[in-house]
C-alpha cells in the first residue's frame, strides 16, 4: 500500500463549488505540506503543518484552506473554486526527526480542472 | 530571498546518450541540496541528497556534484534510458528556513 495517499485521484469541478483534496499517510511522518504544480512553474507551497496544532501559509495560500484533523490527515479546501486553481495538487510529508536530511515524501497527485 | 534556478529548462537527448544538469542555488546558510526526479503524472522521488562536507555522490548511473563556494549542483545521467524521461527537481535546504526551497525543474526527454 502506498505511503502517502490523496483522495480524489481526479476531479472536474465548476467555478464557485467548494471542494475538499484529502491526503492520508501510514508513514508516521509529523510534517504534512500541501502544493500545487502548474506547466513550467514548478512546485509551489500552499500550506504546511509541522504537527497536529500547527497551521502555516505558504507562497500562495489565498484563496485555499487546510485542516489537520489528526497526525496522519491533511485536508486542502477551495472554498470557491475559479479556474486559475486548476493545477496538479501535491500532499508530501516528512519527518522532524530527520531534520538534517529533510526528505519529503509526495503523494501521488490529485489533478483538479475548475471549468 | 532564497532562490534556486535550473538549467536547461528541457533537454531531449538520444538513447544511451550522457547528459548533466545544472542547479544553481542562492539559499545561505545551505543545509542541504536534493536532487527528485518526478515521473510524469506522478509524485517527485528522491534520488539523491548532498550535505557541505559531500562533493559528490552517486545513485546507479545518476552522480549529483555539489560546489558549496560557488553554490552550484549538477546531476550528470550515464548511458540515459527511455525511463530516464522525467522532471528533474533540485531541492535546497538553509536560509534559516524549515522549508525548502524548489527549483522549477529539468524535464528530460530521452528518445530510442
Amino acid at each position: 500500500d502506498a505511503d502517502v495517499t490523496q483522495t480524489p485521484r481526479n476531479r472536474i469541478t465548476k467555478t464557485g463549488k467548494r471542494i475538499m483534496l484529502e491526503c492520508s499517510q501510514t508513514k508516521g511522518h509529523d510534517r504534512m505540506y500541501w502544493y500545487r504544480q502548474d506547466p513550467g512553474l514548478g512546485l509551489r507551497l500552499i500550506y504546511y503543518s509541522f504537527d497536529v496544532k500547527d497551521i502555516n501559509k505558504g507562497e500562495i495560500s489565498d484563496g485555499y484552506s487546510v485542516s489537520r484533523q489528526a497526525q496522519a490527515k491533511f485536508s486542502l479546501s477551495l472554498e470557491s473554486a475559479i479556474p486559475n486553481q486548476t493545477a496538479l495538487y501535491f500532499c508530501a510529508t516528512s519527518d522532524s526527526y530527520r531534520e538534517g536530511y529533510n526528505e519529503q515524501f509526495f503523494g501521488p497527485g490529485t489533478r483538479l480542472t475548475v471549468l | 530571498k532564497n532562490q534556486v534556478e535550473q538549467s536547461p529548462q528541457s533537454l531531449i537527448i538520444l538513447e544511451g546518450k550522457n547528459c548533466t544538469l545544472q542547479c544553481n542555488y542562492t539559499v545561505s546558510p545551505f543545509s542541504n541540496l536534493r536532487w527528485y526526479k518526478q515521473d510524469t503524472g506522478r509524485g517527485p522521488v528522491s534520488l539523491t541528497i548532498m550535505t557541505f562536507s559531500e562533493n559528490t555522490k552517486s545513485n546507479g548511473r545518476y552522480t549529483a556534484t555539489l560546489d558549496a563556494d560557488t553554490k552550484q549542483s549538477s546531476l550528470h545521467i550515464t548511458a540515459s534510458q527511455l525511463s530516464d524521461s522525467a522532471s528533474y527537481i533540485c531541492v535546497v535546504m538553509g536560509g534559516g528556513s524549515y522549508i525548502p526551497t524548489f527549483g522549477r525543474g529539468t524535464s528530460l526527454i530521452v528518445h530510442p
